[in-house]
């Protein structure tokens, strides 16, 4: 079956716009999950999509990163203002979660360039 | 604070040649383990994974890692390596999340 896709493959923004990033998950998964990878801090998780549960927000590295996620399945990862240091390629996971860990299905990123 | 680390930021092998990549994990109890493979301009593919039980878990690929809880290891192995293996490969944990923590990768070369 279909794998976890992104969109776009590539972005380059300006300093201080405002972009949206597209994770759409294997069907039927219920997880979803952001991550970032960069240069300078490797792979780091960014936000947690678990059903209709309040998301676990606690990588987000600054308050203008947000992240929806409507009706249970695609999410829309969102960077208000961006800075040069959000360069970096943002990378969508999703599992199945029916048990306690569940494995994660990587998307092939999207890489983001602020100018 | 709980971690991951591969202490080999670079590594380069002969074609043929076996392979061990080192990973070591910082945790008060054993977290879940995962091994990801990502090909320059592809996201991360799954290698293999240890949650309980056999403590050597086979993977795709020809790759298998042992987990040895006396070492805070899960390192991977591979008895020949082929060129096509040349790529980073992230150890990964869950620890009390889902999440995941990632190691800084392994790049691998492959000499012909």
């Amino acid at each position: 079956g279909a794998g976890v896709s992104q969109s776009p493959s590539n972005k380059v923004t300006e300093k201080g716009k405002d972009v949206e990033l597209r994770c759409d998950p294997i069907s039927g998964h219920t997880a979803l999950y952001w991550y970032r990878q960069s240069l300078g801090q490797g792979l780091e998780f960014l936000i947690y999509f678990q059903g209709n549960s309040a998301p676990d927000k606690s990588g987000l590295p600054s308050d203008r990163f947000s992240a929806e996620r409507t009706g249970g399945s695609v999410s829309t990862l969102t960077i208000q203002r961006t800075q040069q240091e959000d360069s970096a390629v943002y990378l969508c996971a999703s599992s199945s979660a029916s048990g306690v860990v569940e494995t994660q299905y990587f998307g092939p990123g999207t890489r983001l360039l602020v100018l | 604070a709980q971690s991951v680390t591969q202490p080999d930021i670079h590594i380069t092998v002969s074609e043929g040649a076996s392979l061990e990549l080192r990973c070591n994990y910082s945790y008060g109890a054993t977290p879940y383990l995962f091994w990801y493979v990502q090909s320059p301009g592809q996201g991360l593919q799954l290698l293999l994974k240890y949650f309980s039980g056999d403590t050597l878990v086979q993977g795709i690929k020809g790759f298998e890692a042992e987990f040895k809880r006396s070492q805070s290891s899960f390192n991977l192995r591979k008895p020949s390596v082929h060129w096509s293996d040349a790529a980073e490969y992230f150890c990964a944990a869950s620890f009390a999340g889902n999440m995941l923590t990632f190691g800084g990768g392994t790049r691998l070369m492959v000499k012909p």
